[in-house]
């Protein structure tokens, strides 16, 4: 069975760049597309982006080309780098599955698998 | 301001058969699938619904998903108080070329 584990820093500085890693076990990151999404204390669920394996990457506009999902298929994991980050940016990471494809009702797209999430806190 | 709207809490008896809806656009909902994700207080999102209407391994019949236009909703019948969480519905935005949330709804078991 599938897992995935994040880490990386818990508090991060203004300005700084926030770099999170998600380690997948139990099966290969190859074909699914690798999703990073976030929640701010008390709030709703944000796309970051993804990278499919071949690495084609999508990352969500409002971030302003701040993220950067790499994947590390040696090492069965992948990250994510989020530069200039201000206290908006204080939210729980989760790393994920993501599982893609064109059907008759159009684009299908979901998350089948979730990492546990891990805080980060931007202040300094 | 979340893409998708869905109403804030909605509640329910033990029993009881609750729906919870997400309201989206022809960007959106009106032109793609739609997901539904349960999310527990300090856990992870789990997928509930996928794919409009169906379910993953493990989830209970008891939950089932609808789509319609620009719209889509998540029953819960025979409602249980292990029930209780926060629901997220979710969709492919074609003006965002990504996916999107709904606020989210909390749902509370009376």
């Amino acid at each position: 069975q599938v897992q995935l584990q994040e880490s990386g820093p818990g508090l991060v500085e203004p300005s700084e760049t926030l770099s999170l890693t998600c380690t997948v076990s139990g099966g290969s990151i190859s074909t699914y597309y690798w999703s990073w999404i976030r929640q701010p204390p008390g709030k709703g669920l944000e796309w970051i982006g993804y990278m499919y394996h071949s690495g084609t990457t999508n990352y969500n506009p409002s971030l302003k080309s701040r993220a950067t999902i790499s994947v590390d298929m040696s090492k069965t994991l992948f990250s994510l780098k989020l530069s200039s980050v201000t206290a908006a940016d204080t939210a729980v990471y989760y790393c994920a599955r993501g599982i893609f494809g064109v059907v008759i009702g159009g684009h299908n797209y979901y998350m089948d698998v979730w990492g546990k999430g891990t805080t980060v806190t931007v202040s300094s | 301001q979340s893409v998708l709207t869905q109403p804030p809490s909605e509640s329910g008896t033990p029993g009881q058969r609750v729906t919870i809806s997400c309201s989206g656009s022809s960007s959106n909902i009106g032109s793609n699938t739609v997901n539904w994700y349960l999310q527990f207080p300090g856990t992870a999102p789990k997928l509930l619904i996928y794919t409009n209407n169906q379910r993953p391994s493990g989830v209970p019949d008891r939950f089932s998903g609808s789509k319609s236009d620009t719209s889509a909703s998540l029953a819960i019948s025979g409602l249980q108080s292990e029930d209780e969480a926060d629901y997220y519905c979710a969709t492919w935005d074609d003006t965002l070329n990504g996916p999107v949330f709904g606020g989210g709804t909390k749902l509370t078991v009376l």
